[in-house]
Formats: structure tokens, C-alpha cells, sequence
């Protein structure tokens, strides 16, 4: 079946610093890719998408790249800020018709000034 | 502002009992999902509606659970008896899927804010 695997982390670092969360998946037909940021005590919000291969997603300074070579969608952002910290999970929808997300177990991002 | 509106919050219950969770969601989507959120297990979907009939109830646990939508305004999760390790953040999410062209589908889904359930 379908299956997203991300670093889980925590992952911490300082104000300004470059951000890459790496996520890789597993489909058998072509997926729709996304992330979501979940902020402590709220809900999931979705971040950016992509629904074809070499489509860039970009939200906010984050971007992401979905390569079907290296069946990755992994999460960059230039310089993090403190407002950033929240848990950042990837997930993708199965291009063959179902329409429930696969998730992927969430990475805590940690800014410190 | 449109959301996705779970009651309750919060919700603590002892083993046994009958626990309900509701869901409203934005008015006019016609796809709603619920997705179970625990530590071990990460996020897993539920259960599905469409048009408010079911698609897919196939990670819901059968005999404890069911999950209903009586108007298009109202989602309802039942755990019925609930046992402790149902013990977890449930959220509904709901979307809009027009046709099922891949180009044409608009399958964002926007979250609510969850209910924390602890079973004791």
C-alpha cells in the first residue's frame, strides 16, 4: 500500500538557519503530494501541494519539489523563524481514485532564537 | 472565515462508556474524512463520506465504532463501549471533489481543530 516516511526529529535550530525535512513515498499510482504544519493545540493546515511530477509548491518562504525520479517531496525553507516551530507532516493522496490522505508520522521542528 | 468546526474539545470518559464526536463542516464541501491522531501510530484515516454517503470505513474498528452523517451539516464519530486505547486525537477534515479527473479535483482538506479524547 501506499506509504510516506519523514524524519521524525525533533529537529532544533537557531533563527535564520536553513531548513531541509525529507520525505519520501510510496505509491502505486501518481499521487498528489502535500505538507502540513500543525501548531500546537490546532488542527492541521495545509502548507503547500504539488499534483505532478517536477510541480514546485511554495507557501509562505517554504518550498518543496515533487520529483518522481527519487519519489521525494522534501521541505526547504531559506531562513527559519521562531514562528516556524510547529510539526510539520507530509502526506499524499493515491492518484487512483481514493481519496483519504497517507501521512506521513510527523517531524517537530524546533526554532530557538 | 470558513472552518471546520469538532465538539467537543476535549472530552475524558471512563471505559465502558459511550462516547460521541461531532463534526461540522464547511458549508458546501461535500467530502468529509475522519483521521485518528496517536503517538505510536501517527495520523490514520477513519472513515470517509461523500454526498453524505460512505466511501471507505475500511481503518475504522468495526465493532466499537460508527460513523454517521445525518444532514450535510453534520458529521458524527460514536465509540461505543469506548476502551482506553481508543485514547487518541480524533479530527475531521472536510473537501470538495467535483469529478474525479485528476486535473480538475480540488482535494485540499482543511482540518478542525480536533477532539482529545482520554478514556480511563
Amino acid at each position: 500500500g501506499d506509504s510516506v516516511t519523514q524524519m521524525e526529529g525533533p529537529v532544533t535550530l537557531s533563527e535564520e538557519a536553513f531548513l531541509t525535512i525529507n520525505c519520501t513515498y510510496t505509491a502505486t499510482g501518481y499521487p498528489s503530494l502535500f505538507w502540513y504544519v500543525q501548531y500546537p493545540g490546532e488542527g492541521l493546515q495545509l502548507l503547500l501541494k504539488a499534483t505532478k511530477a517536477d510541480d514546485k509548491g511554495s507557501n509562505k518562504g517554504f518550498e518543496a519539489t515533487y520529483r518522481k525520479e527519487t519519489t521525494s517531496f522534501h521541505l526547504e525553507k531559506g531562513s527559519v523563524q521562531v514562528s516556524d516551530s510547529a510539526v510539520y507532516f507530509c502526506a499524499l493522496e493515491d492518484g487512483g481514485g481514493a481519496d483519504g490522505l497517507t501521512f506521513g508520522k510527523g517531524t517537530h521542528l524546533i526554532i530557538q532564537p | 472565515d470558513a472552518r471546520v468546526t469538532q465538539t467537543p474539545r476535549h472530552k475524558v470518559t471512563e471505559m465502558g462508556q459511550e462516547v460521541t464526536m461531532r463534526c461540522q463542516p464547511i458549508l458546501g464541501h461535500n467530502t468529509v474524512f475522519w483521521y485518528r491522531q496517536t503517538m505510536m501510530q501517527g495520523l490514520e484515516l477513519l472513515a470517509y463520506f461523500r454526498n453524505r454517503a460512505p466511501l471507505d470505513d475500511s481503518g475504522m474498528p468495526k465493532d466499537r465504532f460508527s460513523a454517521e452523517m445525518p444532514d450535510a451539516t453534520l458529521a458524527t464519530l460514536k465509540i461505543q463501549p469506548s476502551e482506553p486505547r481508543d485514547s487518541a486525537v480524533y479530527f475531521c477534515a472536510s473537501g470538495c471533489r467535483r469529478d474525479r479527473v485528476k486535473w480538475l479535483a480540488k482535494n485540499i482538506q482543511y482540518f478542525g481543530a480536533g477532539t482529545r479524547l482520554s478514556v480511563l
